[in-house]
């Protein structure tokens, strides 16, 4: 089975600009999760989606948004960049159905300028 | 508060010594445990899982960990630790058909291995 992919896998940004990142999970997985990690803060929730749903939401501003799609692929936008949106944007994907293991992809290393 | 605690930040081991890394959590419930190791521009890759059973724990890479309730402690070791090793090891906790948002990652230990 292939792995979580995330493209892009780099991002260099300006201030006051908007980045989509995509997330495809493994085949069959049906929740995919986004986590911002940065040094300071370390691994943080942002939100998952389920079944096209979103089904939990993180402590993040409403800059920050999600969407899934019917093959269960997602994308994450990010509005209005701020220097500290700079971050690893991980994606997790899971059955969804009470397992908490979750597999990860490798990340999209955004930076603000 | 449901928290999970990794005392080392930073810990530096040579090539074939053993590898302790400790994990210690406040859960409410029965806890889910893991251990996820990160490389440098990687995602996390899940180590191994404590659900119920047998305390002692097989993961991948010659990895184990041992579940202690009464320490609530969730200690990864290995036997003789490989350069490769090197990396950000992740300590999770999370509960019985928790939603993902309530399942809690530690501050991480970076591992440095000479040679």
């Amino acid at each position: 089975k292939a792995g979580v992919t995330q493209t892009p896998r780099y991002l260099i940004k300006t201030r006051g600009q908007q980045v989509t990142l995509s997330c495809s999970p493994i085949s069959g997985h049906r929740s995919v999760s986004w986590y911002q990690q940065t040094p300071g803060q370390g691994l943080q929730f942002l939100f998952e989606y389920f079944s096209e749903t979103q089904r939990n939401k993180g402590n993040f501003p409403g800059r920050f948004s999600g969407r899934q799609f019917s093959n269960s692929r997602s994308e994450m936008n990010v509005s209005t960049l701020e220097l500290g949106d700079s971050a690893l944007y991980l994606c997790a994907s899971s059955q969804g159905q009470g397992n908490n293991e979750q597999f990860f992809g490798p990340g999209t290393r955004l930076t603000v300028l | 508060a449901q928290s999970v605690t990794q005392p080392d930040i930073h810990i530096t081991v040579s090539e074939g010594a053993s590898l302790e890394l400790r994990c210690n959590y406040s859960y409410g419930a029965t806890p889910y445990l893991f251990w996820y190791v990160q490389s440098p521009g990687q995602g996390l890759q899940l180590l191994l899982k404590y659900f119920s059973g047998d305390t002692l724990v097989q993961g991948i890479k010659g990895f184990e960990a041992e579940f202690k309730r009464s320490q609530s402690s969730f200690n990864l070791r290995k036997p003789s630790v490989h350069w490769s090793d090197a990396a950000e090891y992740f300590c999770a906790v999370g509960g019985m058909k928790t939603s993902y948002d309530k399942v809690i990652f530690g501050p991480g230990t970076s591992l440095s291995v000479i040679p």
